[in-house]
């Protein structure tokens, strides 16, 4: 597509829930990152995907997130038994190569805890 | 450890004025320097980034930006405002050696005032 699409762009979640946030990023883009961006703050990045194999995930808070790129395209960042901490923005961008400085991000996902 | 600082959390300004957001990184090693503009519920958009060659950068809707080594510094300029520039400015940075991630700043809420 044209750009990187991200669903849904709101979600509210009961604490305990779990929850399935989707990244469909450039068509052909190599490299995927996920980013949180608590309120008032910058984004923190918390995963990093190169096709299909995830290169990076030291910035996934804690087990309870998981994310995956099984076909090198979409992604799905999954967050088992939602906290209100968890509440935040989440960005995903695509990159054609290897680089950062080709980044291109979606709208977000917006995840409220209640 | 690198990190990132916006030294103004939030600047207002009347259109038509001059206005720097200023960015300090912690790093003596080579970096890479961007700064991206979010608009209210949309996402990262790029605005100008340093990689090599000259320190004086140039990018979209008349910003720039100066890359300063000795001074570990990367501030954003504009020489005249208007109302449609306010939103929040992030500058953010990669060290290749830890990836190729970027890490923001907490982010300069620019405000244009008539």
């Amino acid at each position: 597509g044209a750009g990187v699409s991200q669903s849904p762009r709101y979600k509210v979640a009961k604490r305990g829930q779990d929850v399935a946030l989707r990244c469909d990023p450039i068509s052909g883009h190599v490299s995927l990152f996920w980013y949180q961006q608590a309120l008032g703050q910058g984004p923190e990045f918390l995963t990093y995907f190169q096709n299909e194999a995830q290169l990076d995930k030291s910035g996934l808070p804690s087990d309870r997130f998981f994310a995956e790129r099984p076909e090198g395209s979409v992604s799905t960042l999954k967050i088992q038994r939602t906290q209100q901490e968890d509440s935040a923005v989440y960005l995903c961008a695509s990159s054609q190569g290897q680089g950062a400085w080709g980044y291109t991000f979606g709208s977000g996902t917006r995840l409220t805890v209640v | 450890a690198q990190s990132v600082t916006q030294l103004d959390s939030q600047v207002p300004v009347f259109e038509e004025a001059p206005v720097e957001l200023r960015c300090n990184y912690s790093s003596s090693v080579s970096v890479y320097l961007f700064w991206y503009v979010q608009y209210p519920n949309q996402g990262l958009q790029l605005l100008l980034k340093y990689l090599s060659g000259s320190t004086l950068v140039k990018g979209i809707n008349g910003f720039e930006a100066e890359f300063n080594k000795s001074q570990t510094s990367f501030h954003l300029r504009k020489p005249s405002v208007h109302i449609s520039d306010t939103a929040e400015y992030f500058c953010a940075v990669i060290l290749m050696e830890y990836g190729n991630k970027l890490v923001f700043g907490a982010g300069t809420i620019l405000r244009v005032k008539s």
